[in-house]
């Protein structure tokens, strides 16, 4: 089966830099997404990997190991405007068919 | 240009009304999708459009019923809805549903039935 785990909650310092950890379960891997979804608002695309390494896109870097089921989001220079949710999501085979499946989320606080 | 449209952005309906939900994208993608997501929960896949023909239907029931007029435009048809269908309905899109093509999301349908 599928299965995403994420921190529920985290909490960090503005300027400060902030992991957060996803570990999965899939048939089929086919790629790990990092999305940013601020509240009552839509998912935005941050990063995507498939392959084992480090992407690094500003401020942002994402992290794979396939081997390991695991990926990281690395947020640095944390600012105000970066307290969201951050969704994992894996595409996999599942029923038959390449979906993305997302994990529950994890709801970052940046305080000053 | 990354930007899929929907509207309208709030929607409240009773139990016997029947509403619809309207997608766009302009990005030439051929992968449409519906999302449902409930407060503090993530987004669960309800259909998934390929090419305007419906390929993937997650065992969502019938008062929801999607439509592909064209490759640009998803609709999402809703009739007696009950009050646990109040959530946010996302839209989305890809260039190809079969490879692995980032989903890029509309602002969403803040749906309440009563």
């Amino acid at each position: 089966g599928q299965n995403i785990d994420q921190p529920t909650e985290m909490t960090a310092t503005e300027g400060a830099i902030v992991q957060i950890n996803c570990t999965y379960q899939t048939s089929g891997f086919n790629g790990l997404f990092w999305y940013q979804q601020h509240a009552g608002e839509a998912p935005t695309f941050l990063s995507y990997n498939v392959l084992d390494g480090l992407e690094e896109k500003g401020r942002f870097s994402s992290f794979l190991s396939r081997s390991k089921g695991y990926s990281y989001l690395l947020l640095k220079e944390l600012q105000m405007k970066d307290s969201a949710s951050y969704l994992c999501a894996v595409r996999g085979f599942s029923g038959g068919y390449n979906k993305l499946i997302f994990g529950a989320g994890t709801r970052l606080a940046v305080h000053p | 240009d990354t930007e899929v449209t929907q509207t309208p952005k709030h929607l409240v309906m009773g139990m016997t009304n029947k509403k619809s939900l309207k997608c766009e994208q302009h990005m030439g993608h051929r992968a449409m999708y519906w999302y449902k997501q409930k407060a503090k929960k993530p987004p669960e896949l309800m259909f998934v459009y390929s090419y305007e023909k419906l390929s993937i239907n997650e065992s969502v029931p019938s008062r929801f019923s999607p439509e592909c007029p064209n490759s640009s435009l998803l609709n999402l048809h809703l009739h007696a809805l009950q009050p646990e269908d109040s959530a946010l309905y996302l839209c989305a899109s890809s260039q190809d549903a079969v490879r692995s093509e980032t989903q890029y999301f509309g602002p969403g349908t803040r749906l309440l039935v009563l």
